[in-house]
């Protein structure tokens, strides 16, 4: 299973893009890279996935590195809503066994 | 459309007995994951079921158990309950790319 590294906390303002940065150094050649929030007190909610290419949703955009041992989960604009723990997760793309680090708790400033 | 359902909300228990926790899935979804969150950590996989066979298990004793029903909801029991044991249990379904998470059974032992 690839291992992850993730900042333990990072502060943002309101309106303003959020760059969540996450190092999967060994991750496999076919896994996928997948990220999803947990805002307090709820299930953790998918986000976004991506395997080489960059990749965009409603939600978020997934920058991948070309060497692909690293990723960063960008959001647009922060809202007050988008204030959770991130978690970055490298899977095989069948959802089986899904590893979760500590993730990234982030914190939007009004 | 619903998304996944647990039942109960809430337990509380008393060390050694045992409970059983339930998970519907999202219509049309045939796999079921189960999930062990303790204050503070990611969640920590404990079982997946696909077409009611089990797929994948995590690091967690015998005491634990899941089934899959033909309906594809799913029962987790845990027995002679520890006070270890208490956490928040997540049901997650997946079609292919992602993985939905209900709100969870928030467990209670005493």
């Amino acid at each position: 299973d690839a291992k992850t590294t993730q900042p333990n906390s990072m502060e943002s303002n309101e309106e303003e893009p959020v760059h969540l940065p996450c190092n999967h150094s060994t991750i496999s050649g076919t896994d996928y890279i997948h990220w999803y929030r947990q805002l307090p007190s709820q299930g953790p909610e998918y986000v976004i996935h991506g395997l080489t290419s960059n990749v965009n949703n409603r939600m978020a955009s997934l920058a991948i590195a070309e060497d692909r041992k690293s990723s960063t989960l960008i959001l647009h604009r922060a809202t007050l809503r988008d204030a959770a723990v991130y978690y970055c997760i490298p899977n095989a793309g069948n959802n089986r066994k899904l590893i979760w680090g500590l993730g990234t708790s982030l914190a939007v400033n009004p | 459309d619903a998304g996944v359902t647990q039942s109960p909300t809430h337990l509380i228990k008393t060390r050694g007995q045992q409970v059983t926790l339930r998970c519907s899935p999202i219509s049309g979804h045939k796999s079921v994951s189960w999930y062990q969150q303790v204050l503070g950590q990611g969640p920590q996989f404990i079982f997946q079921y696909y077409e009611k066979e089990e797929r994948g298990r995590g690091n967690f004793p015998d005491r634990f158990s899941a089934r899959q029903f033909p309906n594809y909801s799913s029962e987790l029991n845990v027995n002679a309950l520890l006070l270890g044991d208490s956490a928040l249990y997540l049901c997650a379904s997946s079609l292919d790319a992602g993985a939905f998470f209900g709100q969870g059974t928030r467990l209670t032992v005493v």
